[in-house]
């Protein structure tokens, strides 16, 4: 019954591998998000999608690409994996524009 | 873009006491304003947020006020419990249409010693 779910918890891989991350929520909304905390615990906004539209694009590599196929799904995908992609990963949702939700977040570590 | 900065980083109170943490933003247009807090290797979890034509609001041990003419807004926690202890980050938006691109601070690591 979990609201925002996130798989994988863990994911540990090697430089130049690439991986994706899904997230899911059982909400209702109609827009999700993905953010990035680095070691500092600093939080930052990477996408945002409504009803599948991509409508918040940060600067962020072009090595991550996000997808949403469907309002309840959005997926994150990473090409040529480097060290400074090792943070949490979180996806969030919300009825847009208002509150938004966290999933349980998703540790990457890149050796 | 926005900015926010939150103050302190680290915060040490005594069982029972109150905690205040302070954020200032730039965006003289955000109009959503919620806090957040972190338990070690756990998720981000609301716990009160305010508008912008609201300038104050509470919530049991927690309040959280608003002053949109100094831009800055600021978290209480009266009779802090153990279980307070966590990270709390303040985050600011501008609110319309179908996005919220929240800004969030830096952070502050709340310790409740006993």
């Amino acid at each position: 019954d979990t609201a925002v779910s996130q798989t994988p918890k863990y994911l540990v891989t090697q430089m130049g591998n690439d991986k994706s991350i899904k997230c899911e929520q059982n909400l209702g909304h109609d827009t999700m998000y993905w953010y990035k905390q680095d070691s500092k615990k600093f939080l930052k906004i990477m996408f945002s999608y409504n009803n599948k539209e991509l409508i918040i694009n940060e600067t962020v590599p072009n090595r991550f690409s996000p997808k949403s196929p469907d309002k309840a799904h959005l997926n994150l995908h990473i090409n040529s994996l480097e060290l400074g992609d090792s943070a949490v990963y979180f996806c969030a949702s919300s009825q847009a524009p208002d509150t938004q939700y966290f999933g349980p977040g998703t540790r990457l570590t890149v050796l | 873009g926005e900015n926010v900065e939150q103050h302190p980083s680290t915060l040490s109170v005594q069982e029972g006491d109150s905690a205040v943490i302070k954020c200032t933003y730039s965006d003289s247009a955000s109009n959503y304003f919620p806090w957040y807090k972190q338990e070690l290797g756990k998720r981000p979890q609301l716990i009160i947020d305010i508008r912008s034509n609201v300038g104050e609001k509470k919530d049991q041990r927690i309040a959280v006020t608003l002053n949109k003419t100094a831009k800055h807004f600021s978290l209480h926690i009266t009779e802090t419990q153990p279980e307070d202890s966590a990270v709390y980050f303040c985050a600011a938006s501008r609110n319309s249409g179908t996005a919220s691109k929240l800004t969030f601070g830096t952070g502050t690591r709340l310790q409740v010693t006993l």
